[in-house]
């Protein structure tokens, strides 16, 4: 069964400081891996996307990267601010239909003045 | 350009009420999805549409029904709603395949007493 795995479930950080999201999957075969955010009362809304060749994509502050043999990706948010506080998904796609995105719950970041 | 609109909002039914959840999206795409978001749970697939004229069962589409109007429209309808369907509901769309980047809607927030 596909699964997609974050942690921590939460994390309160201090304005300006870094942090590092984590997801592990089990998701055959692997097609790409989205990083969403989601501002609370809000859809999600896409971040990043890296196919299996790619390790590392960035989006201003906003820094992904991917292994492909172990199966985890991590988010790395630089110098935080307050609008970053949100839920941040982990997204999976396999390769095959259109129902194959695994989802994962999410990790919620509290960025504290 | 909108997006992906959805309406209403919020919702409060009675159990056994029935409703329509309405979503349109201005973006030409040709895929289209509804999710239910739950409190410590990943977005789920309840239903999709891969192209105008076809619609197809995802994760749990037990107690709901939906359609492609055209293009633009994808509705989802509870018939007999029950208290297990209080959810926020996300409707997406993405260009094509369902690995394509997914735009959300804001999402309606559904009560079922």
């Amino acid at each position: 069964k596909n699964q997609v795995e974050q942690s921590p479930q939460s994390l309160i950080i201090l304005e300006g400081k870094n942090c590092t999201l984590q997801c592990n999957y089990t998701v055959s075969p692997f097609s790409n891996l989205r990083w969403y955010k989601q501002d609370t009362g809000r859809g999600p809304v896409s971040l990043t996307i890296m196919t299996f060749s790619e390790n590392t994509k960035s989006n201003g502050r906003y820094t992904a990267t991917l292994d492909a043999d172990t199966k985890q990706s991590s988010l790395h948010i630089t110098a935080s601010q307050l609008s970053d506080s949100a839920s941040y998904i982990c997204v999976v796609s396999a390769k095959s239909g259109y129902s194959t995105l695994t989802f994962g719950k999410g990790t919620m970041l509290l960025v504290s003045p | 350009n909108a997006g992906v609109t959805q309406t209403p909002k919020f919702q409060v039914l009675k159990t056994g009420q029935s409703m329509t959840l309405q979503c349109a999206q201005d973006m030409n795409h040709n895929s289209m999805y509804w999710y239910r978001q739950d409190p410590g749970m990943g977005l789920r697939l309840i239903y999709y549409s891969a192209s105008e004229g076809t619609t197809d069962k995802g994760e749990v589409p037990n107690g709901y029904n939906v359609s492609r109007l055209n293009k633009r429209e994808f509705s989802l309808r509870l018939e007999s709603a029950a208290p297990s369907q209080t959810s926020v509901y996300f409707c997406a769309s993405s260009l094509d395949r369902g690995t394509d980047t997914q735009y959300f809607g804001p999402g309606t927030r559904l009560t079922v007493l």
